[in-house]
């Protein structure tokens, strides 16, 4: 069965430096890989995807991810972080059966300070 | 554009009691549509997930169930809450064909007393 790990519960980063969540990800077949973002009491916006093509991949809000099959990783990546982008990331895989159904990592709380 | 409504927003009901909550895509067709669970703020369980009208397919065995009794309207119920029913409910859509993401809405937060 498909699986995406995430292996920090929060990263804290000062506003203006570069930031990784990092995740890493377990799928037979073709890895599809998503990021989103969810914001206290709402639900999860879309950030990005990795389909197919170049391994790195630029999103919405500044973001971009990097896929590495190798490590089989897909960490999201901003050069400059912002207060606002304090939230909670989440990394998923789609699974390979039917249904273009997502299994989801449990989240990294991110947090960014002046 | 496509839009997706979940109503209520929030909800507080006893233990013991109905639940029936309501999720409508707008803008497109055919969707597919899915129900989460978020406890504790944190990782997201799916519940429910349809490919089509009637169309149902459960993924953990609970105390609720779903319907979608129309092509863009997708509603999570329970006969009876229990506390553990409490946690913030999310539906989200993707298109039936090709590599989609999924598109959330807003939640409902339910707390069981």
């Amino acid at each position: 069965a498909q699986s995406v790990a995430q292996p920090e519960d929060q990263v804290n980063v000062a506003e203006g430096n570069p930031l990784t969540v990092k995740c890493t990800y377990s799928v037979s077949g073709n890895p599809y890989l998503f990021w989103y973002v969810q914001y206290p009491n709402r639900g999860l916006q879309f950030l990005l995807k990795y389909i197919t093509g170049d391994n790195l991949v630029k999103g919405s809000y500044g973001f971009e991810a990097e896929f590495n099959k190798s490590q089989t990783s897909f960490h999201l990546k901003k050069p400059s972080a912002l207060v606002s982008d304090s939230a909670l990331y989440f990394c998923a895989v789609r699974d390979p059966g039917g249904g273009n159904k997502l299994t989801f990592g449990t989240g990294t709380q991110l947090k960014v300070e002046l | 554009s496509q839009t997706i409504h979940q109503w209520p927003a929030t909800l507080v009901q006893p233990v013991g009691s109905p639940l029936s909550l309501e999720c409508t895509v707008e803008g497109t067709s055919n969707p597919n549509l899915y129900w989460y669970r978020q406890a504790a703020g944190r990782g997201l369980q799916l519940l429910f997930y349809s490919v089509g009208i009637g169309q149902i397919s459960s993924e953990v065995p609970q105390n609720l169930s779903a319907s979608r009794p129309q092509d863009r309207q997708f509603i999570l119920s329970s006969k009876k809450l229990l506390l553990s029913d409490s946690g913030f409910y999310l539906c989200a859509w993707s298109p039936r064909s090709g590599l989609n993401e999924q598109f959330f809405g807003p939640g409902t937060r339910l707390t069981v007393l």
